[in-house]
């Protein structure tokens, strides 16, 4: 079945340094990708949406200048947590609609956790 | 604007005993509603779906799910629960018609299911 690959799984960096992190869609395209966020024990937030080709979509009260979003291809897309500090330590998780799939089914990748040290 | 609620912060079941997640909705419009699992320190895995067409849904691992217009309503439901269905049930509604594609997710609950 369709597959999304996140890298790193895991992450450790020090404050104000700036981290990227991949999904990429393994065996189908995908022309718009999602990138969530989860607090430990909580729901997963919507941050914004990649749009290949163009800008990202960003969800109210997430920072554009803090979270790049870069979808260069149909089956790429990072997300680049710039300057980071403690508070953004957290599980980021993708996603990525199979347009050619069983009625439009969504995958999401395993998830990279990152730590702020 | 839409909204999903998982009233149970946990679900306890012993194993071989049928089970629920429960969950209700709020959207305006047709519903697409979804059940995904996530296990400790991994992404979500994709359960099932309601688009349209039959109440009940039947998804990967013997899990179903049954719409319900009128109590807005999507419950997860399995006849014999496995130790290892044990893992964190997301209930999720798809947003607006202009947002598509973009989930919405409830708080999710904590399946634990003894043997």
């Amino acid at each position: 079945g369709a597959v999304v690959s996140q890298h790193p799984s895991r992450v450790i960096c020090k404050s104000g340094t700036s981290v990227k992190i991949e999904c990429r869609s393994l065996d189908f395209q995908a022309t718009t990708m999602f990138w969530y966020r989860q607090f430990p024990k909580q729901s997963l937030m919507l941050m914004a949406t990649s749009n290949e080709g163009s800008k990202a979509t960003y969800e109210q009260g997430v920072e554009k200048d803090k979270f790049l979003i870069n979808h260069a291809s149909l089956t790429l897309s990072t997300l680049t947590v710039t300057s980071a500090h403690p508070e953004d330590s957290s599980f980021y998780i993708c996603s990525a609609r199979d347009l050619g799939g069983p009625q439009n089914t969504i995958y999401f990748g395993e998830g990279s956790w990152l730590t702020v040290v | 604007a839409q909204s999903v609620a998982q009233p149970e912060d946990q679900v306890n079941v012993a194993e071989g005993n049928p089970l629920t997640v429960k969950c209700t909705y709020s959207v305006s419009g047709n519903p697409y509603l979804f059940w995904y699992v996530q296990y400790p320190n991994r992404g979500l895995q994709f359960l099932l779906k309601y688009i349209t067409g039959d109440n009940l849904v039947k998804g990967s691992y013997g899990f179903e799910a049954e719409f319900n217009k009128s109590q807005t309503s999507f419950h997860l439901k399995k006849p014999s629960a496995l130790v290892s269905d044990s893992a964190l049930y997301f209930c999720a509604v798809r947003g607006s018609p202009g947002g598509y594609n973009k989930l919405i997710f409830g708080a999710g609950t904590r399946l634990a299911v003894h043997p």
